[in-house]
């Protein structure tokens, strides 16, 4: 039985980087790609990006420029860095695992609880 | 980026109504097609996967349907736990998108 849970600050300065960490007890598969969703206050789920277990990575294009995700096979966990935060980045993050299904992965079958992050000025 | 659209935005039903809640994709995504229950303060549940599968320990009440750019989910007989926002999301292309989201509420 996998569990995910996200540690991290939950209050980040403008400019700065936020940093999240999913740990990941249970099972660290290898033929799993991780992930990050979020949801800002009042909107929907916004899909952030993912990693695999070798490094690969795939991101939203709109915050490409910003982001890094990247896996930690060592201690069972995978991480999130998204640089130069505004309000817009307020949001509760979750970490993910896909599953595939038909040779595509993006079944986010389990789920960490969220945290909330808030960017102030 | 595939564009999601889910009607309706907010719902109101009874206990016992049959719900149904629509997701139309911008372009065609095949099956690939998930839904998830999101309740506040928790993490969002898979549901169904692949447009009409049940996730295992899903109550069989919840059913989806559809293929190509137009999918349905439905609830046969709802109950007081089933209150949440309902999403969908389209994994065929990358990014993975999401619908803005269906609220359910008791009448």
């Amino acid at each position: 039985h996998v569990l995910l849970q996200e540690s991290g600050p939950r209050l980040v300065k403008a400019a700065e980087t936020l940093s999240l960490t999913c740990g990941v007890s249970g099972g660290f598969s290898t033929n799993k790609w991780w992930s990050w969703v979020r949801q800002p206050p009042g909107k929907g789920l916004e899909w952030i990006g993912e990693v695999y277990h070798s490094g690969g990575t795939n991101y939203l294009p709109s915050l490409e420029s910003r982001v890094t995700i990247s896996v930690d096979k060592s201690n069972n966990q995978f991480s999130l860095k998204l640089s130069s935060v505004t309000a817009a980045d307020t949001a509760v993050y979750y970490c993910a695992r896909a599953r595939a299904s038909s040779g595509l992965f993006g079944i986010l079958d389990v789920w960490g609880k969220g945290t909330t992050v808030t960017v102030s000025s | 980026d595939i564009k999601m659209t889910q009607s309706p935005s907010s719902l109101s039903a009874s206990i016992g109504d049959k719900v149904t809640i629509t997701c139309q994709a911008s372009q065609d995504i095949s099956y690939y097609l998930n839904w998830y229950q999101h309740k506040l303060g928790t993490a969002p549940k898979l549901l169904i996967y692949d447009a009409s599968r049940l996730e295992t320990g899903v109550p069989s009440r919840f059913s989806g349907s559809g293929s190509g750019t137009d999918f349905t989910l439905t609830i046969s007989s709802l109950q007081p736990e089933d209150i949440a926002t309902y999403y969908c999301q389209q994994y065929d292309n990358l990014p993975d998108t999401f619908g803005q989201g269906t609220r359910l509420d008791i009448k």
